[in-house]
């Protein structure tokens, strides 16, 4: 039973260049969430997604930042144009149906580096 | 504002000290405490969910319990393995959805 999966696990950018950071979800998750963790900090929640739905953005960049969650395929987040401040490690988590007693599971993380 | 905090932000045992991590929070409609163990490069994996005040959960040397207030993560008799960050998360109910809010975790260091 696979856990959650992102790729790539580690990707460097030179500033200004595209950044898309990709992850399944287990099976049977249809609810996405991404965050960001700065070294000794702790995980900063940017988005929420469920199939071809945004639930809560409100922790994510109004700028240059974007995430889907297509019918098929992973989910995305794209960074566009990046900056040095955006390299960290983002993780993405799925979990079942926060509706009722749920828990996230969280993928190995990407880690970007802005150069 | 809805807050979680986590303390100690560092912590080192020797093998065999058992001693409890904390984790306070304020906030409005709690719907699930969680700890995680991260290990360095990793992603967080999950240790325990608690609902309710009262709620224990153990596995292995640790041991989770809940207040209205905080939670705490006992750890017995702990071994070199068991360093590692532990972080904290409460779920919360908010504008029609669900939130999760994390601590800046407790790393832990056991010496052999």
């Amino acid at each position: 039973n696979a856990g959650v999966m992102q790729n790539p696990r580690h990707l460097v950018r030179r500033r200004g260049q595209e950044a898309r950071l990709r992850c399944s979800p287990m099976k049977g998750h249809s609810h996405v969430y991404w965050y960001r963790q700065l070294p000794e900090e702790g995980l900063k929640f940017m988005v929420y997604l469920q199939k071809e739905n945004i639930i809560d953005e409100s922790g994510m960049p109004k700028e240059r930042f974007s995430a889907e969650f297509p019918k098929e395929g992973p989910s995305i987040l794209r960074i566009q144009q990046v900056v040095r401040g955006d390299s960290a490690a983002y993780f993405c988590a799925s979990s079942r149906n926060p509706g009722v007693a749920d828990t996230q599971y969280f993928g190995p993380g990407t880690r970007l580096t802005v150069l | 504002e809805d807050q979680v905090t986590q303390s100690p932000e560092a912590l080192r045992l020797q093998e065999g000290e058992s001693s409890s991590l904390n984790c306070s929070y304020t906030v409005s409609g709690l719907r699930g405490l969680f700890w995680y163990r991260q290990d360095p490069g990793k992603g967080p994996e999950f240790l325990f969910t608690l609902y309710s005040a009262g709620e224990e959960k153990e596995k292995e040397r640790l041991k989770a319990t809940l207040t209205k207030k905080e939670s705490f993560l006992h750890i017995t008799a702990p071994k070199p393995e068991d360093s590692a960050t532990y972080l904290c998360a409460v779920r919360v109910r908010t504008s029609g959805t669900y939130k999760y809010i994390f601590g800046t975790g407790t790393r832990l260091k056991v010496l052999a």
